[in-house]
């Protein structure tokens, strides 16, 4: 079946720290692929996401690219800042409707001044 | 981006009684909702969907008579968890969007206890 697996955190990075949070999948047919984010109190919002393979998908410095011959989409950043620190979730799409999406666990980043 | 409010954010509750959690979208109307369950450390899981003026479509494994979905309105869905027991206790999102294909906007979540 469908499935996605994100590392587990908490992942402790300094300021200006390169960040990889990996990220792969399993699915049937060619879904899209997406990285939400959460911050505390706040409600998970679209961070980037890409639709077909070798996309790569950005926003906010942060960086995914759909990789199909290794199900990957990790997600990058060359320098976290404090403001960075959030929970980080992986998704995939696997119908038309974008409401069929696939979490995994969720992986907690905190940056250290 | 466009707001998205779930109430409660927590809730405590006593085994045996309902509890209704709400989900509204603030500034936009929301022609479909999607409600999602989130046990700790695990991922989000769909629960049902839901569209205006219509029934809630169920995941498979999701009781319907216990997690009662109401669309009433384009900018309201409510989630009722009836006869709640200790293994209801969770984290429960909602999501919505405006069109078909456009972005899903996510409410804050609502922790439900049950004692």
């Amino acid at each position: 079946g469908n499935s996605v697996t994100q590392m587990e955190g908490p992942v402790t990075l300094s300021e200006e720290a390169f960040l990889t949070i990996n990220c792969t999948y399993t699915a049937t047919g060619y879904p899209s692929l997406f990285w939400y984010v959460q911050y505390p109190g706040e409600g998970l919002q679209l961070l980037l996401k890409a639709t077909k393979a070798d996309d790569k998908g950005s926003n906010k410095g942060f960086e995914a690219t759909y990789r199909k011959e290794t199900t990957s989409f990790h997600l990058e950043k060359g320098s976290v800042q404090v403001s960075d620190s959030a929970v980080y979730f992986c998704a995939l799409n696997y119908g038309g409707s974008q409401g069929n999406l696939i979490f995994g666990k969720g992986t907690k980043l905190s940056v250290k001044p | 981006g466009a707001v998205v409010s779930q109430h409660p954010s927590w809730v405590i509750c006593k085994s045996g009684t309902s509890v209704k959690i709400e989900c509204r979208s603030l500034d936009f109307q929301a022609t479909t909702m999607f409600w999602y369950r989130q046990f700790p450390k695990q991922s989000l899981m769909l629960m049902a969907t839901s569209n205006e003026g219509s029934k809630a479509t169920y995941e498979q494994g999701v009781e319907k008579d216990k997690f009662l979905i109401n669309h009433a309105s384009l900018t309201l869905s409510t989630l009722t968890v009836t006869s709640a027991h200790p293994e209801d206790s969770s984290f429960y999102i909602c999501s919505a969007r405006q069109y078909r294909a456009g972005e899903l906007f996510f409410g804050e979540g609502s922790r439900l206890t049950v004692l």
